[in-house]
Formats: C-alpha cells, sequence, structure tokens
C-alpha cells in the first residue's frame, strides 16, 4: 500500500499568514491521483483540491495545489478564519486509497 | 443537491454484527462509485471500501476484508454496509460517500458505530 505522511503535524499561525502543507506519498501517483480535504469539528470532510492541483466547485482561490511523482503542496495565501481546520491528502489511485495523517492549522 | 443520509449506526459487543445503510439522492446514483470511509474517535480517516456502479467490483480494506461486504440496490438508491465479526478497532464515525471515478466528491454526515463490551 502507498504510505502517505504529512508534515507538520500542526500548523500555528495568525489570520492573513500564509500556510504550506506538505504531502509525501511512499511512491510515485499515477496520474497524480492526489486530493486534498478539510476538516472542521463535528463535520465531515470537503473536497478541495483534486488531481493535485484542480480546485473543487467553490473552493476559494486563495486555495491551491501542487506537486506532481511523490511530493505535492497545499498552500492558502491568506488565512481566513474559516480556514483554521484539519487538512488530509489521499492518494486515489491505488487500491487501497490511503489518507495522511492530517495537518491542523490552527490559531497562533 | 447531492444528499447521503447514513441509518443503522449504534452500540454493538465484540464479535456482533451491524448493517450500515445510506440514502442517496440528488445526482444518479446509479452512475457513480460509491465509498466507506470511518473515522475512529479523534483519529483520521481510513478508507473502508468501494463499489463499481453495477456492483460488479468491490474493493475493501485489508483489515475488514472477509468481514464486511458492501452492496447497493441501484433501484432503492441505497449503499450498505453489512460488518460481522466487530472489534473494538472498528468504533468509528463510518461515512457514505459519492465518489467521481475513485475521488471522494461528496460526503454524508457519518454513522457512529462503537464496538464495545
Amino acid at each position: 500500500e502507498i504510505v502517505m505522511t504529512q508534515s507538520p503535524g500542526t500548523l500555528s499561525l495568525s489570520p492573513g499568514e500564509r500556510a504550506t502543507l506538505s504531502c509525501r506519498a511512499s511512491r510515485s501517483l499515477s496520474n497524480n491521483y492526489l486530493a486534498w480535504f478539510q476538516q472542521k469539528p463535528g463535520q465531515a470532510p470537503r473536497l478541495l483540491i483534486y488531481d493535485a492541483s484542480t480546485r473543487a466547485t467553490d473552493v476559494p482561490d486563495r486555495v491551491s495545489g501542487s506537486g506532481s511523482g511523490t511530493d505535492f503542496t497545499l498552500t492558502i495565501s491568506r488565512l481566513e478564519p474559516e480556514d483554521f481546520a484539519v487538512y488530509y491528502c489521499q492518494q486515489y489511485g491505488t487500491a487501497p486509497k490511503t489518507f495522511g495523517q492530517g495537518t491542523k492549522v490552527e490559531v497562533k | 443537491e447531492v444528499q447521503l443520509v447514513e441509518s443503522g449506526g449504534g452500540l454493538v459487543q465484540p464479535g456482533g454484527s451491524l448493517r450500515l445503510s445510506c440514502a442517496a439522492s440528488g445526482f444518479t446514483f446509479s452512475g457513480s462509485w460509491m465509498s466507506w470511509v470511518r473515522q475512529a474517535p479523534g483519529k483520521g480517516l481510513e478508507w473502508v471500501a468501494n463499489i463499481k456502479q453495477d456492483g460488479s467490483d468491490k474493493y475493501y480494506l485489508g483489515s475488514v476484508e472477509g468481514r464486511f461486504t458492501v452492496s447497493r440496490d441501484n433501484a432503492k438508491d441505497s449503499l450498505d454496509l453489512q460488518m460481522n465479526s466487530l472489534r473494538a478497532d472498528d468504533t468509528a464515525v463510518y461515512y457514505c460517500v459519492r465518489d467521481q471515478g475513485w475521488l471522494h466528491v461528496n460526503w454524508g454526515q457519518g454513522a457512529l458505530v462503537t464496538v464495545s463490551s
């Protein structure tokens, strides 16, 4: 199975700052089938990015994804209050589909 | 609007069985792969199983293979997860998910399954 490793575990930032989240796969992802999800407490996850860099519907353009092969990045250019949450990456090209352990973006 | 509503969660003893159901609406159910994804309390997300549009292909997480069975009824727009030989580490919120290909696009609100004596 492909192991997904996210870093850092927690990111402490202030509103307006830039957030950079990393996700590394244990082997190269076919077709860059890498997604990012946002989860807020008590809520279901929400799809943000797919195919490594394509924004899902209604996702603001301050959120962007990049990377290929084994190394991927989620960037939030200027944090808004609603962006403080947990973020998960997932590879969905190979069974079993596997998630990273998550990065919590918290208010500093 | 896509809606996925899970039901059937609850408390079950170790070794017991439980069946989760998901009622889907707002999209062409028979045209979508569907998945179950779970989240243990305070932990991350874990994909459990998925099923092809016509039910002909199914995939499972290794730790549930042989104990869990995913099925669907396209006439009723419903997805099920039969869970047998439940263990304490199966305790989690189970989400019903609509896929586009293998991408998780829409999520239900989840059903809590607690395995405890």
